[in-house]
């Protein structure tokens, strides 16, 4: 069974950093693409980051760019997003998430960690 | 970025109707790198169609994916209780990825 399991979550101040962790089990972690996507309390759904398979690519939304940063270790089964520079905007529950076999589209998440960037 | 806008924004409809969702791309979506997902309260989401028209493993075939270009359908043939929920697009044919703003299908 695919398990998807983020960590890492909590109440952050305004410039502060987290580090949010991934544990995949259930499938071959280094044959996918992984993301992490976030939904800010009562909103709808904000793509964050992808990483290819081997981590020799990635993707960040604007909003992110030069603050966080997506991370594998295919070794471990794990996927990771370092936050920096938090901000109130980015107050969400962050959501692990893997890619189809030889596809960027999302097909299985996790149950999410919340992030509460406040002071 | 490519824009995508759902509409409407809310479908109140009752068990046994017809569904009829739809997702408008500011520029043509690649390949038609669409994709759709439910999410209910308090839940994650949950993968239904990808490539505009093609289901996802497990899904039933009430749920129906249309359009290329900048048009996209979600249609649920029969509403099920389970079907009440929030429905999402995606667009991932280039970076960044975006969703839309979702459709609240409601019981009517």
């Amino acid at each position: 069974e695919v398990q998807l399991v983020e960590s890492g979550g909590g109440l952050v101040q305004p410039g502060g950093s987290l580090r949010l962790s991934c544990a995949a089990s259930g499938f071959t972690f280094s044959s996918y693409w992984m993301s992490w996507v976030r939904q800010a309390p009562g909103k709808g759904l904000e793509w964050v980051a992808n990483i290819k398979q081997d981590g020799s690519e990635k993707s960040y939304v604007d909003s992110v760019k030069g603050r966080f940063t997506i991370s594998r270790d295919n070794a471990k089964n794990s996927l990771c997003l370092q936050m920096n520079s938090l901000r109130a905007e980015d107050t969400a529950v962050y959501y692990c998430a893997r890619g189809g076999l030889g596809s960027t589209v999302t097909t299985r998440w996790g149950q999410g960690t919340l992030v509460t960037v406040s002071s | 970025e490519i824009v995508l806008t759902q509409s409407p924004g809310t479908l109140s409809l009752s068990p046994g109707e017809r569904a009829t969702l739809s997702c408008r791309a500011s520029q043509s979506v690649s390949s038609s790198y669409l994709a759709w997902y439910q999410q209910k309260p308090g839940q994650a989401p949950r993968f239904l169609i990808y490539g505009a028209s093609s289901r996802a493993t497990g899904i039933p075939d009430r749920f129906s994916g249309s359009g290329s270009g900048t048009d996209f359908t979600l249609t649920i043939s029969r509403l099920e209780p389970e079907d009440f929920a929030v429905y999402y697009c995606q667009q991932y044919g280039s970076s960044p990825q975006t969703f839309g703003q979702g459709t609240k299908v409601e019981i009517k």
